[in-house]
């Protein structure tokens, strides 16, 4: 069974600048979170979704992140403008149940 | 206050030793407990996870939640330098999904 996928791997951009990442799920998991994952931090909660539905964003900066799933499988989401404190490891990870979750490899952003 | 709190570390311990990695946590709403493995550049991998109290063995890996103290912990049985890693503990409430995740200890087993 193929695992959760990410891409880029890797994003190095400058200020300002926008960025996107793209994650594709376990095939069946209709939960799908976006985490993001500073240095020596463990994951932080960005956004959950159930099926397309966004039913947890409230730490979303909604000023200039934005995300969606389209068709409740893959999801994309957005940086715009990029700043510096931006620069971290954006994980997705799908649920089938409440207590699972499986991550994806991350995309790391360096925003210079 | 965080409402998860975990020793970074680093840990070093010796090949083929007894690990004990633990978290504490505030919230007694907290019922689903959850330990990760993540290597380094690679996305957090799911080890254990338990419902309540109790205790729970996979192979090497014994997780415990202490719900009367707020004290969760793994150990990890002969270890192997293989397990060098970042651990970290997650818990969730009954009802959501919404997780929270300790900052991770840091794990080496030297050979």
């Amino acid at each position: 069974e193929a695992g959760v996928v990410q891409s880029p791997r890797y994003k190095i951009i400058e200020k300002k600048q926008p960025v996107a990442f793209w994650c594709n799920p376990i095939s069946g998991h209709n939960t799908l979170y976006w985490y993001r994952q500073n240095l020596g931090q463990g994951p932080e909660l960005l956004i959950r979704y159930e099926n397309e539905e966004a039913v947890d964003d409230s730490q979303l900066p909604k000023d200039r992140f934005s995300a969606e799933r389209l068709k409740g499988v893959d999801s994309t989401l957005k940086i715009q403008p990029a700043e510096l404190g931006d620069s971290a490891v954006y994980l997705c990870a799908s649920s089938p149940k409440v207590g699972e979750q499986y991550f994806g490899p991350g995309t790391r952003l360096t925003v210079t | 206050q965080k409402e998860v709190e975990q020793d970074p570390g680093p840990l070093s311990v010796p090949e083929g030793a007894i690990v004990s990695l633990n978290c504490t946590y505030s919230n007694s709403a907290f019922q689903y407990f959850m330990w990760y493995r993540q290597y380094s550049r690679k996305g957090p991998e799911l080890l254990m996870y338990t419902y309540s109290s109790g205790n729970k063995e996979d192979g090497r890996f014994t997780a415990q939640v202490d719900k009367s103290s707020k004290y969760i912990s793994l150990f990890i049985r002969d270890s192997q330098p293989s397990d060098s890693a970042t651990y970290l503990c997650a818990m969730s409430r009954t009802g959501g999904f919404k997780t929270i995740f300790g900052a991770g200890t840091r794990l080496f087993v030297k050979a």
